[in-house]
């Protein structure tokens, strides 16, 4: 159980489009998400806690324009990268945290993202 | 602020041997959850153990215990009878019991093993 997926699992774009990835709980429901961002050899930096039918609340740092954030349903979290530019590139990790027991994070398998 | 500060960059450890990764943590709070992700070269991140403070039993998962000591503020994952497979990245992170559920991570420590 606590199965989390991610789409796509790689993209490549080019600068100035944007990208959308998925995050998906299969088996459980979701009220709490979470995104993060993870620069090679390095560890998870927080940039975003998403809430079912609510605003996301983003780290310091974060632009929260830059990187749109959308928690339509209780399986489903989104995040845009908007205009995005070769610093952009990264590694995108989401995770989910089982409503009614939300101690435990389950995460994704991740999405790589190339901007050229 | 609560920190999490793993010292060991990196770690070996012999096939079939045993290994203990290190995690100090600084926190007010006297309610909270401590974990361990593993991070093998597929990124993706796997559960190994949890912790909840007001437990003083330490946790077990199979080959893998933890030594909680509340008051030293330490959190350290031993792994025994090590496998291949369990070459990774290892997380450590904290988690207050209220307000906002975000986790807040070590720097990781790098296991290597050695057949």
């Amino acid at each position: 159980g606590a199965v989390v997926s991610q789409h796509p699992s790689r993209v490549i774009c080019k600068s100035g489009t944007s990208v959308k990835i998925e995050c998906r709980s299969l088996d459980f429901q979701a009220t709490t998400m979470f995104w993060y961002r993870q620069f090679p050899k390095q560890s998870l930096m927080l940039m975003a806690t998403s809430n079912e039918g609510s605003k996301a609340t983003y780290e310091q740092g974060v632009e929260k324009d830059k990187f749109l954030i959308n928690h339509a349903s209780l399986t489903l979290s989104t995040l845009t990268v908007t205009s995005a530019h070769p610093e952009d590139s990264s590694f995108y990790i989401c995770s989910a945290s089982v409503s009614g027991a939300q101690e435990t994070q389950y995460f994704g398998p991740g999405t790589r993202l190339l901007v050229l | 602020a609560q920190t999490v500060t793993q010292s060991q960059p990196e770690m070996s450890v012999q096939e079939a041997e045993t290994v203990t990764l290190s995690c100090t943590y600084d926190t007010s709070e006297s309610d909270y959850y401590l974990f361990w992700y593993k991070q093998p070269p597929s990124r993706q991140m796997i559960l190994v153990i949890r912790q909840e403070a007001y437990k003083q039993q330490n946790a077990t998962e199979n080959r893998f215990s933890v030594n909680f000591q509340k008051a030293a503020k330490s959190f350290s994952l031993k792994i025994s009878d090590s496998q291949l497979g369990d070459a990774a990245m290892y997380f450590c992170a904290y988690r207050s019991a209220k307000g906002t559920y975000k986790y807040i991570f070590g720097t990781g420590t790098r296991l290597k093993v050695l057949a």
